[in-house]
């Protein structure tokens, strides 16, 4: 299948800097990326949708300016945690694919805000 | 909106043996998608098997197979002949067709299974 890389794996940082998590897929176009979010033992919640070229969106509840979504090229999206404070401590997911193909999941990123 | 139900929190399975781990979700829609998604502890997000909402056949993908019931709205998985390495959190998930949904996952709350050797 398809690979999806997500840098960095791991990430600390002090509250209230900002906090930018890059997902590339690595061979393939991902017209559509996904960002989840997983507290553990608990499943994966979709925080927003990027589409390349436009503007992200955020289900409901997601802070727009909080997590900012950037889906520049068919191979790059990030995201962004401004402002990070200890509840923004979670386990980020991306994934990518065509938007009616499968998705294509990263390895997921551990952010953890002291 | 479409929702998916895991009702089995955690499940255990002597090795060899055959578990199976149900899944349930709520749509209004004829066509759509469901899959089972395997989630080790290293996080990463395994496709287990794929179906179609319009195939009555139930997919099958080596040791593991589904029950899809389309009228009962039901999706359960079977994994036969069970080994050490399946043990994992395993999600139920659903994707629309439509098109201004983008084709993003609805994921069920999850199943923890462990596997006893």
């Amino acid at each position: 299948g398809a690979v999806v890389s997500q840098h960095p794996s791991r990430v600390i940082c002090k509250s209230g800097t900002s906090v930018k998590i890059e997902c590339r897929s690595l061979d393939f176009q991902a017209t559509t990326m996904f960002w989840y979010r997983q507290f553990p033992k608990q499943s994966l919640m979709l925080m927003a949708t990027s589409n390349e070229g436009s503007k992200a969106t955020y289900e409901q509840g997601v802070e727009k300016d909080k997590f900012l979504i950037n889906h520049a090229s068919l191979t790059l999206s990030t995201l962004t945690v401004t402002s990070a404070h200890p509840e923004d401590s979670s386990f980020y997911i991306c994934s990518g694919g065509a938007a009616y193909n499968e998705q294509f999941f990263g390895p997921g990123t551990r952010l953890t805000v002291l | 909106a479409q929702t998916v139900t895991q009702s089995q929190p955690e499940m255990s399975v002597q090795e060899a043996e055959t578990v199976t781990l149900s899944c349930t979700y709520d749509t209004s829609e004829s066509d759509y998608y469901l899959f089972w998604y395997k989630q080790p502890p290293s996080r990463q997000m395994i496709l287990v098997i794929r179906q179609e909402a319009y195939k009555q056949q139930n997919a099958t993908e080596n040791r593991f197979s589904v029950n899809f019931q389309k009228a009962a709205k039901s999706f359960s998985l079977k994994i036969s002949d069970s080994q050490l390495g399946d043990a994992a959190m395993y999600f139920c998930a659903y994707r629309t067709t439509l098109y201004n949904q983008g084709g993003k996952l609805i994921f069920g709350q999850g199943t923890e299974l462990s596997v006893k050797p």
